[in-house]
């Protein structure tokens, strides 16, 4: 089984508002990963976590933050967020961080900034 | 230079024809290349993996790696009008985490 799972798969939210986007995967696997994907461009990295431990942050805001609860589980806490925010967020998630191993990714969930 | 350099099209080709989806990329100790299918609003999709020189073969579809040119591409037989989609080129950076990076993708059309 690779499936990677998202949700909510859609999500309005206002610029005060406090939401929490989730993902889980059940393959063992010990790296995950947060994208985002506006129209017409490719996949941007935001984090990634190795073995439930932040190893990349790649410049992303602070009105984002991620969390790693346990190895299958990866939350993305959004809050005070701006409307050029809105987009497509992936998670996905691969065996380790390290080498030749393939991604595989989450059905994303559609976010609308008002 | 790009990273990774695809074509963003959109390449369109009859139905049964072959389409030729092209990738390059600058990193020349890369290890690692995918290619990933996505329609639009929906997710990236894995079709291919290659991690040697040649040819790799997956039904319809073949992935063609040459590190000594830098360059990666992935054949899609018999095309069909499903086969419509944006297709994503991914490299593994020597070094470091071996975070992939993402082409910006090729529209590929396929008409009846």
């Amino acid at each position: 089984d690779t499936e990677v799972t998202q949700t909510p798969k859609h999500l309005v939210m206002g610029m005060t508002n406090k939401k929490s986007l989730k993902c889980e995967q059940h393959m063992g696997h010990r790296a995950m990963y947060w994208y985002k994907q506006k129209a017409k461009k490719p996949p941007e990295l935001m984090f990634v976590y190795s073995y439930e431990k932040l190893s990349i942050n790649e410049s992303v805001p602070s009105r984002f933050s991620p969390e790693c609860p346990n190895s299958s589980l990866l939350n993305l806490h959004l809050h005070a967020l701006q409307p050029e925010d809105s987009a497509l967020y992936l998670c996905a998630s691969s065996q380790d961080s390290r080498g030749v191993e393939t991604q595989y990714f989450g059905p994303g969930t559609r976010l609308l900034v008002l | 230079q790009k990273e990774v350099e695809q074509n963003s099209g959109p390449l369109s080709v009859p139905e049964g024809a072959i389409a030729s989806l092209n990738c390059t990329y600058s990193d020349r100790g890369s290890q690692s290349f995918f290619w990933y299918r996505q329609y639009s609003g929906k997710s990236p999709e894995l079709i291919m993996s290659i991690y040697s020189n040649g040819d790799k073969e997956d039904g319809r579809f073949t992935a063609q790696l040459n590190k000594a040119s830098q360059y990666v591409s992935l054949l899609i037989r018999d095309s069909q009008p499903s086969d419509s989609a944006t297709y994503l080129c991914a490299v593994n950076k020597s070094g470091g985490s071996y975070i992939p990076t993402f082409g910006r993708g090729t529209s590929l059309i396929v008409h009846p």
